[in-house]
């Protein structure tokens, strides 16, 4: 059964630091893992896509990185900003026969404190 | 460019109604993904429609259902509801490449009640 599990559930940082999310999935066979940023009560916002050739790909502060042969990827956020208090949802799809299905994870809550 | 818009944005209905929900993509895009949202599930993907035709499908069961319409505008449409049908149901779309590799773009979403 494809999984997709995201570390921590939770997490307090104080605004200006680093953080490091963490997202686990056993998805096969893979297609590519997307992180997406998702406030209260809005839509998702895509920030980054990687393919499995792909091993870091950064979008402003955000950098994910995937490792295909650990079946892991991370999302480091550098230097934390209010506004990045959001949820952050792990997305991996699968692809067969031309068809790719999405496995979300459950999500990161992410809350910056000034 | 207008985003993804999604209508309407609340929707109270009772067990056994039906619904329908309507998905307007960015102007040119042409694929368009459903998906539902529950605190105790999250997000799930329900279809996934490119030029008219259901290219990808979750794991739902029948009564859920969709079209996509020849400029691209997209319905989703609940039958028999239930009361685990309560979510957010929230609609993206992509300029083609859908769930490939393409940037997929949500709209606010139609928060429904079932009672």
């Amino acid at each position: 059964k494809n999984q997709v599990e995201q570390s921590p559930q939770s997490l307090i940082i104080l605004e200006g630091k680093n953080c490091t999310l963490q997202c686990n999935y056993t998805v096969s066979p893979f297609s590519n893992l997307r992180w997406y940023k998702q406030d209260t009560g809005r839509g998702p916002v895509s920030l980054t896509i990687m393919t499995f050739s792909e091993n870091t790909k950064s979008n402003g502060r955000y950098t994910a990185t995937l490792d295909a042969d650990t079946k892991q990827s991370s999302l480091h956020i550098t230097a934390s900003q209010l506004s990045d208090s959001a949820s952050y949802i792990c997305v991996v799809s699968g692809a067969s026969g031309g068809s790719y299905i999405p496995t979300f994870g459950r999500g990161t809550s992410l809350i910056v404190h000034p | 460019k207008a985003g993804v818009t999604q209508t309407p944005r609340y929707l109270i209905k009772t067990r056994g109604q039906q619904v329908t929900l309507s998905c307007s993509p960015i102007s040119g895009h042409r694929s368009v993904s459903w998906y539902q949202q529950t605190p105790g599930q999250g997000l799930q993907f329900l279809f996934e429609y490119f030029s008219e035709t259901q290219r990808n499908k979750g794991n739902f069961p029948g009564r859920f259902s969709g079209r996509q319409f020849s400029n691209s505008r997209s319905e989703m449409n609940v039958s028999t509801l239930e009361l685990g049908d309560s979510a957010l149901y929230l609609c993206a779309s992509s300029a083609g490449g859908g769930l490939g590799t393409d940037t997929q773009y949500f709209g606010p979403g139609t928060r429904l009640t079932v009672l």
